[in-house]
């Protein structure tokens, strides 16, 4: 009831693309979706999170996608940059700093120049 | 923003002694600490959770002898690897929660363990 299961484990994109990330959870008290880049050597950073009471949230190049009846969410990159380059996380809470979070497999996404 | 200072980022120490890492919130009160210990190309693992003035709450498998978390004030956590030994070697980071800032994380410790 505690996993996030997180999908592709590792990606490719030609920069200017797409890049689409999924997670689903089982826990339905989660009510707390962050996604967080981590780069080599460093501490994961939040890129975006959202509420289960909306269906979507956008932040520059980067929008979530919730569905709440399928308890699955992504993550999308568009525009992708090299730089974009790095480990994503999605990761799932009850409230958002008090209780822990549940951390999806990670996805390793490259794009290429 | 919030920011969470984590040191040192690299540390080497001999197997047999050890090692302790900071994490201080810099700009905000953090009521709940969370370390994580992270392998090569994994997920984050979480070890113990602490509340300030509080004991540690440690996750299944996690030696509470070995891994001394300190949560003694609202901006500091400390973990302190005890007897550190090569398996012990990783990546450690820690998260501050408090509320109204979310989670935010450290940069990270390198240890290794010789």
């Amino acid at each position: 009831q505690q996993q996030v299961k997180q999908s592709p484990q590792s990606l490719i994109v030609q920069k200017g693309g797409i890049s689409i990330i999924n997670c689903a959870y089982e826990n339905t008290a989660f009510d707390y979706f962050p996604w967080y880049q981590q780069f080599p050597g460093k501490g994961p950073a939040l890129l975006i999170a959202i509420r289960p009471d909306v269906s979507e949230k956008k932040e520059g190049r980067f929008t979530i996608s919730f569905n709440k009846s399928a308890k699955q969410f992504s993550l999308h990159i568009m525009d992708s940059q090299p730089g974009d380059s790095a480990t994503y996380f999605c990761a799932a809470s009850r409230g958002t700093s008090g209780s822990r979070l549940t951390f999806g497999e990670g996805t390793q996404l490259t794009v290429n120049p | 923003g919030a920011v969470v200072s984590q040191h040192p980022s690299r540390v080497i120490c001999k197997s047999g002694t050890s090692v302790k890492i900071e994490c201080r919130s810099l700009d905000f009160q953090a009521t709940t600490m969370f370390w994580y210990r992270q392998f090569p190309k994994q997920s984050l693992m979480l070890m113990a959770t602490s509340n300030e003035g509080s004991k540690a709450t440690y996750e299944q498998g996690v030696e509470k002898d070995k891994f001394l978390i300190n949560h003694a004030s609202l901006t500091l956590s400390t973990l302190t690897v005890t007897s550190a030994h090569p398996e012990d070697s990783s990546f450690y980071i820690c998260s501050a929660g408090g509320a109204n800032y979310g989670y935010t994380f450290g940069s990270g410790t390198r240890l290794t363990v010789v």
